[in-house]
């Protein structure tokens, strides 16, 4: 097994364009988590899936960011008409179930907006 | 609000010695606390955690202490070795449907000098 994957590892987009970012979890992993990290910051949780589920979505993740994770194995996440405000690292990560807590890490994708 | 805090963005010891890393939480619902360590281009890793029952949890060289009544906790390295440079997250997590979203710190940037 190869861990998280996440694509791309980097995207630069002009503003207002839309973007779509994957992530592969580890395959026995049930639950799905996406955060995104600024500078200086720790990561922030965005979304969770549980299985194909969308379980749990935070407040910062406004109506442009969807995220999708269809027949419960990769998931994506997309941002429409981007601003600058998002340009950031985004993480996936996938849990074994049962021990929710000890995430796997993918390499994140950098988004900046230009 | 800032729920979980590191409040020194950085520290440096001597192979060897000691590393004390210092997290400080506010949300007296948080159960689960965690260390994360990442290295540049790559996701956190999961490092050591502990439930709100016990006080101690060791692993090998790391250490993490939790005093629930202070609403604080520390991960000690002992001993340092160059390796262990990188950017250490604190983290917490509420149970029942919180079980596995993460509330991180801002980080803290461990240097080890040879």
């Amino acid at each position: 097994d190869t861990g998280v994957s996440q694509d791309p590892r980097h995207k630069i987009t002009k503003r207002g364009q839309n973007v779509t970012f994957r992530c592969d979890p580890i395959s026995e992993h049930n639950r799905l988590y996406w955060y995104r990290q600024t500078l200086g910051q720790g990561p922030e949780f965005l979304t969770y899936f549980q299985n194909e589920a969308q379980l749990e979505k935070s407040r910062l993740l406004s109506d442009r960011f969807s995220a999708e994770r269809p027949k419960g194995s990769f998931s994506t996440l997309e941002i429409q008409r981007t601003e600058q405000g998002d340009s950031a690292m985004y993480l996936c990560a996938s849990t074994p179930m049962g021990k929710y807590t000890e995430a796997f890490f993918g390499q994140g994708t950098r988004l900046t907006v230009v | 609000d800032q729920q979980v805090k590191q409040n020194s963005p950085s520290l440096s010891v001597q192979e060897g010695r000691i590393s004390i890393l210092n997290c400080d939480y506010t949300n007296s619902m948080f159960d689960y606390f965690l260390w994360y360590k990442k290295y540049p281009a790559e996701g956190p890793t999961f490092l050591i955690s502990i439930s709100s029952i016990k006080d101690k949890n060791e692993d090998g060289r790391f250490t993490v202490f939790l005093n629930k009544s202070a609403k604080h906790l520390s991960l000690h390295i002992v001993p340092s070795q160059p390796g262990d440079s990188a950017v250490y997250f604190c983290a917490a997590s509420g149970s029942g449907t919180s079980y596995g979203k993460l509330t991180f710190g801002q980080g803290t940037i461990l240097t080890v000098h040879p």
